[in-house]
């Protein structure tokens, strides 16, 4: 079935620096990314919806110029969590769809800032 | 607006008996799918589930099947037959039928299979 590819899987970094977080549809055209973030026993928390070739569109209160979403071709969407925070440390989720009305998630991303 | 509430946020259950969890939502719109998602320790997010809202009949999957009551707008999710592997968060979602595909999801219930 379809694929999606997230990487990496996990990643620690240092305050103030950046890190980029990437999901490739394999096997299909992903129009439309969705990005989640989901914080220990929670549930997931969307925080932006990427469309190829245009602007995200952000959930109310998620800051666009530290999350940053590009979603340039129609395989590949990326999240750069820029000059992150010991707060931004969370496990972050892409998900899209195929032909049909399924949902396919990435594996999601562990981020800590240290 | 549309909400998806999980009542039970922890619920245990003995290997090989049944458990029932319950999913209740709010939409405004006529035509919308339902899902239930499993996220295990791994946290990949694995598809349980589905109902179309105009579809009468409720969907099952193996040991899994859902009580969908539409005008009371509840998706129960029954597990028969509760296995150590059934262990896991399981999420409710709405998602409406238009063009629109974002999903709302309910906070989540932590099943634990017990042997």
């Amino acid at each position: 079935g379809a694929v999606v590819s997230q990487h990496p899987s996990r990643v620690i970094c240092k305050s103030g620096t950046s890190v980029k977080i990437e999901c490739r549809s394999l096997d299909f055209q992903a129009t439309t990314m969705f990005w989640y973030r989901q914080f220990p026993k929670q549930s997931l928390m969307l925080m932006a919806t990427s469309n190829e070739g245009s602007k995200a569109t952000y959930e109310q209160g998620v800051e666009k110029d530290k999350f940053l979403i590009n979603h340039a071709s129609l395989t590949l969407s990326t999240l750069t969590v820029t000059s992150a925070h010991p707060e931004d440390s969370s496990f972050y989720i892409c998900s899209t769809y195929g032909t049909n009305t399924e949902a396919f998630f990435g594996q999601g991303t562990r981020l800590t800032v240290v | 607006a549309q909400t998806v509430t999980q009542s039970q946020p922890e619920m245990s259950v003995q290997e090989a008996e049944t458990v029932t969890l319950s999913c209740t939502y709010d939409t405004s719109e006529s035509n919308y799918y339902l899902f239930w998602y499993k996220q295990p320790p791994s946290r990949q997010m694995i598809l349980v589930i589905r109902q179309e809202a105009y579809k009468q009949q409720n969907a099952t999957e193996n040991r899994f099947s859902v009580n969908f009551q539409k005008a009371a707008k509840s998706f129960s999710l029954k597990i028969s037959d509760s296995q150590l592997g059934d262990t896991a968060m399981y999420f409710c979602a709405l998602r409406s039928g238009g063009s629109n595909y974002k999903l709302t999801f309910g906070k989540g219930t932590l099943l634990t299979v017990n042997p």
